[in-house]
């Protein structure tokens, strides 16, 4: 248990499809992270929120439109996806500081799948 | 930006032989360097981690040695057991992003 909560684990939707992948953070931490694991390829970052603002979209198509009402809880809304979105999804999240960042703690992940 | 390179993508060991993963990175401000182990299924674990002030850092079985001047890193797996087959990723850290490598999958057989 590495105090980062997703859900659901597995979503499997259609392309007209709306969903939302949920993360939630225990630790106390103050910026929150969507990474996408793809097959053989190195972990994409797509959004950070530190301090509950967006301070990086990575060129993400606006099919992943991402939300943090607040600094514990992160969303990943999904629309309209294609096949090639099928991925593991991985939240994070870090106690950002003046001169450099803690540690990066994982969730377990969504494995989406696209039909 | 940074760009982290890991290799090898596989490794096999015998159980009890050591493993050794190598990282380079690109950019001298990277301060930071987080080792991760993803089991099948389930999201990376931190296990290891060295800042830049350090040269070497060791925790039981693992260690980890950063050269900043040649920007390169390495895991050090001492005594491989079977548990310790997983995916490992590499990465460096530099204000406040974090770069990964793209993993080396270690399979050590008993």
């Amino acid at each position: 248990e590495t105090g980062v909560t997703q859900t659901p684990r597995h979503l499997v939707m259609g392309m007209t499809n709306k969903k939302s992948l949920k993360c939630e953070q225990h630790l106390g931490h103050n910026a929150m992270y969507w990474y996408k694991q793809s097959a053989k390829k190195p972990l994409e970052l797509m959004f950070v929120y530190s301090l509950e603002e967006r301070v990086e979209n990575n060129s993400v198509p606006s099919r992943f439109s991402p939300e943090c009402p607040n600094s514990s809880h992160l969303f990943l809304h999904l629309h309209t996806l294609q096949p090639e979105d099928s991925a593991l999804y991985l939240c994070a999240s870090s106690q950002d500081k003046r001169g450099g960042t803690g540690e990066l703690f994982f969730g377990e992940g969504s494995r989406l799948t696209v039909l | 930006g940074e760009n982290v390179e890991q290799h090898p993508s596989t490794l096999s060991v015998q159980e009890g032989d050591s493993a050794v993963i190598k990282c380079t990175y690109s950019d001298s401000a990277s301060n930071y360097f987080p080792w991760y182990k993803q089991e099948l299924g389930k999201g990376p674990q931190l296990i290891i981690d060295i800042r830049s002030n350090v040269g070497e850092k060791k925790d039981q079985r693992i260690a980890v040695t950063l050269n900043k001047t040649a920007k390169h890193f390495s895991l050090h797996i001492t005594e491989t057991q079977p548990e310790d087959s997983a995916v490992y990723f590499c990465a460096a850290n530099n204000f406040n992003k974090f770069y990964f490598g793209s993993g080396t999958k270690l399979n050590v057989k008993p």
